[in-house]
């Protein structure tokens, strides 16, 4: 099955500064490629995904990146704000088969002022 | 709010004894996924339904677990005769399957502490 491995496990920035997140995955077939926020207590929040046909995604101040070769995808977060502090995962699956993601461990994003 | 939503938001109980978590997903959305996620994890694939039918149990699901989604709206997940490693949080999620790139929104969960 499907194994995604994610860095860092934390990771402190200051306001303003810029955060990445970066994910690998193991299965081939995978072609789609979503991000979650998690903040404490509440419901994973999609944010951003890509799927594998697309090198690069932007969204504001948030954009993903995927090496499909190199089976890698990036969170990238610009000008970051302390309410961006949370965790992040990310996600890897194959639409075709039920669209089952299979989550990394996730990362604490801290941002300090 | 018309997203994902889960019921108990916590639900505290002996070990033994039977719980039952309800998931009743956005209107529209035919596909339901059951998830379980432990503190410091990202949450694990248990179960997910087209419409009513159960199309796949991850081998995390033991016997003791069963899932339904007997009209293809709400969903119920049961665990039998609990014990304390299946204190977790339950997350359930919806899609819409339309044969594109399906998006899942998740549910706030619900809390399970087995005692």
């Amino acid at each position: 099955g499907e194994n995604v491995e994610q860095h860092p496990s934390t990771l402190s920035v200051q306001e303003g500064d810029s955060a990445v997140i970066k994910c690998t995955y193991s299965d081939s077939a995978s072609n789609y490629f979503p991000w979650y926020k998690q903040e404490l207590g509440k419901r994973p929040q999609l944010i951003i995904d890509i799927r594998s046909n697309v090198g690069e995604k932007k969204d504001q101040r948030i954009a993903v990146t995927l090496n499909k070769t190199a089976k890698h995808f990036s969170l990238h977060i610009t000008e970051t704000q302390p309410e961006d502090s949370a965790v992040y995962f990310c996600a890897a699956s194959f639409t075709g088969g039920g669209n089952k993601l299979t989550f990394g461990t996730g990362t604490q994003l801290k941002v300090e002022l | 709010d018309t997203g994902v939503s889960q019921n108990p938001r916590h639900k505290i109980t002996k070990r033994g004894q039977n719980v039952t978590f309800r998931c009743d997903p956005i209107s529209e959305h035919n596909r339901l996924y059951w998830y379980r996620q432990t503190l410091g994890q990202g949450p694990e694939f248990l179960t997910y339904f087209q419409n009513e039918a159960q199309l796949e149990k991850s081998r995390l699901l033991s016997d003791r677990f069963s899932a339904e989604r007997p009209k293809g709206s709400f969903s119920t997940l049961e665990i039998q005769r609990t014990e304390q490693g299946d204190s977790a949080m339950y997350l359930c999620a919806s899609s819409y399957d339309r044969g594109l790139v399906e998006k899942l929104f998740f549910g706030s969960g619900t809390q399970l502490s087995v005692l």
